[in-house]
C-alpha cells in the first residue's frame, strides 16, 4: 500500500527565498511529525498534528518556520526567508495513534539546500 | 519536559558480537516504546517495539528489555553483521495535552568492524 510520501525529494533554493515543503500521510493516520535531520545527527522535533487538535509547535525553532494540516490529511512545511543554516533532510511521519499504539511511518524525506 | 535519554552515541563492535544500547525515559506514564533502524541516507524504519504490558520481546537476533520501575529499556543485538550497522533510533510515548506523542533518543551510531 501506499505509505508516507514526500515532495519535493530535493530542493536546491536561494538564501532569502521561501520553500515549502510536502507532507501525504497514509490515509486514516490521525498523527503527523515533522522532523528536521541534519547530517550525521539525530531527529529534530518541529511539529505535531493529531486530529483536530491544536498542533504541538514547540519545536519551530524560529517564526520563519509554519506548519499547516488540511482537512486532517496533507501537511504543508513553510519556511520563510531560508537561510544557510536550514539547510537539512526534513523528515515527515505519520501514525494511526489509537490508545498510544503511536508506530510513526517515515517519508523518504526532503534534502533542503540554501545555497 | 518529557525526555528520552539514549546511549552510547556511538558504539563500535566486532562482527558477531553482541551489541547493547540504552534508553532512559522520564514519563512513568509512557506506554509504548519502539525502536528504528535508520541506513545511511535511508528513512528510519521500526525494527521491533514493546509496550509497557511485558518485559522482553524477541526477534529472531534483536531483543528489546524494559524495566518500568526503573524507566529503562534496551535493545540488544546478537551475531552483528556488517548490515547492522546503522543509526539506531529509541522512542517512548509520552501523554501530552490529551494526546499521545512520540518522544525520540539522540541516537546511536553502530559500527560493525570486519
Amino acid at each position: 500500500g501506499a505509505g508516507v510520501s514526500q515532495s519535493p525529494s530535493n530542493k536546491v533554493t536561494e538564501k532569502g527565498k521561501d520553500v515549502e515543503l510536502r507532507c501525504d500521510p497514509i490515509s486514516g493516520h490521525t498523527a503527523l511529525y515533522w522532523y528536521r535531520q541534519s547530517l550525521g545527527q539525530g531527529l529534530e522535533f518541529l511539529i505535531y498534528f493529531q486530529g483536530n487538535s491544536a498542533p504541538d509547535k514547540s519545536g519551530l525553532p524560529s517564526d520563519r518556520f509554519s506548519a499547516e494540516r488540511t482537512g486532517g490529511s496533507v501537511s504543508t512545511l513553510t519556511i520563510q526567508r531560508t537561510q544557510q543554516e536550514d539547510s537539512a533532510v526534513y523528515l515527515c511521519a505519520s501514525s494511526l495513534n489509537h490508545r498510544g499504539d503511536t508506530e510513526a511511518f517515515f517519508g523518504q524525506g526532503t534534502r533542503l539546500t540554501v545555497v | 519536559g518529557e525526555n528520552v535519554e539514549q546511549h552510547p552515541s556511538t558504539l563500535s563492535v566486532q562482527e558477531g558480537d553482541s551489541a547493547v544500547i540504552k534508553c532512559t525515559y522520564s514519563d512513568s506514564a509512557s506506554n509504548y516504546f519502539p525502536w528504528y533502524k535508520q541506513e545511511l541516507g535511508k528513512r528510519p524504519q521500526l525494527i521491533i517495539d514493546i509496550r509497557s504490558n511485558v518485559g522482553e520481546k524477541k526477534d529472531q537476533r534483536i531483543a528489546v528489555t524494559l524495566n518500568k520501575t526503573a524507566k529503562h529499556f534496551s535493545l540488544h543485538i546478537t551475531e552483528t553483521q556488517p548490515e547492522d550497522s546503522a543509526v539506531y533510533f529509541c522512542a517512548a510515548s509520552i501523554y501530552m495535552d490529551s494526546n499521545y506523542q512520540l518522544i525520540w533518543g539522540a541516537g546511536t551510531k553502530l559500527i560493525i568492524k570486519p
